[in-house]
């Protein structure tokens, strides 16, 4: 069973206007939350964070909004950069004693000049 | 400049042919993780370690082996290389904070 699901493998979005990107979870004992960024030829860098006692956290173009009830997640870039285009991954932290993430399977944002 | 560094790079075996993978942080990290990345099947966690001298398995463990004789290294194995272990490989680190430092890959390919 994936824990973490991005159900949108890709997304195009003209410059200068709102991209988001979602991210489902199976466990509300998921305590933490982040995404990350990848280039091609490159490892992920992270983007942003949230705890499950938040419900926003913003960070200049970049918002992730945590919906505990619906168990969804997701990130706004707002406006949208061609530099943004990129592979989102949305990943979890199982519980307060795990010491891994676990990654949904990607998101492939491409954004039009 | 400080990170996670993976070597090699690029490599092509031939079914049952052994390689290793290494890896190497500098900043002091506990810990350590290798991951394989698929299409359509996200990051998979394979093996990790929480300091030195340790190891444990994550999701899709079979077929590699790790050892972490270093708290700067982890190493992945892989005995008998299969085709269905052509993937890139990513490894991370994990200090105090929830985040990781990857390294930028090792795409690897069997024939």
């Amino acid at each position: 069973d994936q824990q973490v699901k991005q159900n949108s493998p890709s997304l195009s979005v003209q410059e200068g206007r709102i991209s988001i990107l979602n991210c489902d979870y199976t466990n509300s004992m998921f305590d933490y939350f982040l995404w990350y960024k990848k280039y091609p030829a490159e490892g992920p860098t992270f983007l942003i964070s949230i705890s499950s006692i938040k419900d926003k956290n913003e960070d200049g173009r970049f918002t992730v909004f945590l919906n505990k009830s619906a168990k969804h997640l997701s990130l706004h870039i707002v406006p949208s950069q061609p530099g943004d285009s990129a592979v989102y991954f949305c990943a979890v932290r199982p519980g307060e004693s795990a010491r891994q993430l676990t990654f949904g399977s990607g998101t492939q944002l491409t954004v039009l000049p | 400049n400080a990170g996670v560094t993976q070597t090699p790079k690029f490599r092509v075996l031939k079914t049952g042919q052994s390689m290793t993978l290494l890896c190497a942080q500098d900043m002091n990290h506990e810990y350590m993780y290798w991951y394989r990345q698929d299409p359509g099947m996200g990051l998979r966690l394979i093996h990790y370690s929480v300091g030195e001298g340790t190891t444990a398995k994550g999701e899709v463990p079979d077929g590699y082996n790790v050892s972490r004789l270093k708290k700067q290294n982890f190493l992945l194995g892989l005995e008998s290389a299969a085709p269905s272990q052509t993937s890139v490989y990513f490894c991370a680190s994990k200090g105090r904070f929830y985040g990781y430092t990857f390294g930028s890959g090792t795409r690897l390919t069997v024939v």
